[in-house]
């Protein structure tokens, strides 16, 4: 039970790149969610999942695109990646959409856009 | 959508005493509020939660209360040790089918424990 897998732990990207950044769980969590961390800004949502074919926007969502087309995985992509979105990204699952369950986050992927 | 106010943002605290993290929210539907602790280059992890129908829970030197009334929240830390020293996190987030379920995470607050 490997919990949260997130793919790359690092990334550097030059403007105008695009990238997918990988997300996945073994636990059938229903939810999945995508937040970006950024200094004295805390975790703020960029897109989330409540299962499978079913996706939203969070806060953030602009330069970015998901998809769920299995429980397992929700990938992040950057379409056009700018230096705004250098960031440190994770993704975190719950059990159940919207029943107070705790998160479990991945170990996150630090990109840097130069 | 919900509002959720951390402070203070940074607090120093000698080892053996105690630290109080306190969160307001904005959405009186919210009714689940959970604490994440972060250490240094690593990922957030849940370390206490808290439901609406509950007014204090404890585990350990660790400690939340609840105001529903006031719309805040604490995380109360006692008898701070070294390894306590991390960024904390509150959250908050709506009953089951009351609309949004997304948590929504306060800013966070750097707890550095003195030895």
């Amino acid at each position: 039970n490997a919990g949260v897998t997130q793919t790359p732990k690092f990334q550097v990207l030059k403007t105008g790149q695009s990238m997918t950044l990988q997300c996945a769980q073994d636990m059938n969590h229903e939810y999945m969610s995508w937040y970006r961390q950024d200094p004295g800004m805390g975790l703020r949502l960029i897109h989330y999942s409540v299962g499978a074919g079913i996706t939203d926007q969070g806060e953030v969502p602009n330069g970015y695109n998901v998809s769920r087309s299995t429980t397992e995985d929700f990938p992040l992509r950057l379409l056009s990646a700018a230096p705004s979105q250098t960031s440190v990204y994770f993704c975190a699952s719950s059990l159940k959409a919207g029943e107070g369950y705790g998160y479990t986050f991945g170990s996150g992927t630090r990109l840097t856009v130069v | 959508g919900e509002n959720v106010e951390q402070h203070p943002s940074t607090l120093s605290v000698q080892e053996g005493d105690s630290a109080v993290i306190k969160c307001t929210y904005s959405d009186s539907a919210s009714n689940y509020f959970p604490w994440y602790k972060q250490e240094l280059g690593k990922r957030p992890q849940l370390i206490i939660d808290i439901r609406s129908n509950v007014g204090e829970k404890k585990d350990q030197r660790i400690a939340v209360t609840l105001n529903k009334t006031a719309k805040h929240f604490s995380l109360h830390i006692t008898e701070t040790q070294p390894e306590d020293s991390a960024v904390y996190f509150c959250a908050a987030s709506r009953a089951p089918g009351a609309g949004s379920y997304q948590l929504t995470f306060g800013k966070g607050t750097k707890l550095s424990v003195i030895p």
